[in-house]
């Protein structure tokens, strides 16, 4: 079965750079989340979309932004990266007929020097 | 707000041996409750849910978790381990009107010897 893809798996930036992530959903699910997992850390929501619109936001910092596109995938913009922004971003995915359940995807992992 | 309490941060058991990991949620009502286990470096894999009914439900990999309401508890067991089952565990709550962000507790890693 089809899964959350997410791209690119690995990045590395320095600081101050910009960052995009990329997530595509599983085929027909129209909500999309990310959350950020840091070291040792457990999994915090950053924001979430459903229909192209912004349906949730939690912790993210102002310098990132994040939408969702026709086709559903999502990209979650990152700028003036700090260190303290290393960490294992994962998207999830979920169709509105049963959204409780989400499915994640792989997750990218920034590295910021 | 919603909260989730992993009390056991690291579990080791041997081959063959069963296994328990505990949860405890804080809520008003009765949230959907998940455990995902996730291997290193590796993203996060559903084992099961719970919205309502039947409070043991069944998962993958032979995993299966009771919920009790009375405890506020929703504990994730395995009868028998194998290696394979090393990997850190997380609880997790999801509520929302529009969407069901999920609250994750801690975790737990999970360490199996031979």
């Amino acid at each position: 079965a089809a899964g959350v893809i997410q791209s690119p798996r690995h990045l590395i930036k320095e600081k101050r750079e910009t960052a995009t992530l990329k997530c595509y959903p599983i085929p027909r699910h129209d909500t999309v989340y990310w959350y950020q997992q840091g070291p040792g850390q457990d999994p915090q929501f950053l924001i979430s979309f459903y229909e192209k619109m912004q349906s949730d936001k939690g912790s993210i910092p102002d310098r990132f932004s994040a939408q969702q596109f026709s086709d559903y995938h999502s990209e979650l913009n990152m700028s003036s990266l700090e260190l303290g922004d290393s960490a294992l971003y994962f998207c999830a995915s979920s169709h509105s007929d049963f959204q409780e359940t989400q499915y994640f995807g792989p997750g990218t992992r920034l590295l910021v020097l | 707000a919603q909260s989730v309490t992993q009390p056991d941060i690291h579990i080791t058991v041997s081959e063959g041996a069963s296994l328990e990991l505990r949860c405890n949620y804080s809520y008003g009502a009765t949230p959907y409750l998940f455990w995902y286990v996730q291997s290193p470096g590796q993203g996060l894999q559903l084992l099961l849910k719970y919205f309502s009914g039947d409070t043991l439900v069944q998962g993958i990999k032979g995993f299966e978790a009771e919920f009790k309401r009375s405890q506020s508890s929703f504990n994730l067991r395995k009868p028998s381990v194998h290696w394979s089952d090393a990997a850190e565990y997380f609880c997790a709550v999801g509520v929302g009107a529009n969407d069901y962000k999920l609250s994750f507790g801690a975790g737990t890693t999970v360490t199996v010897r031979a």
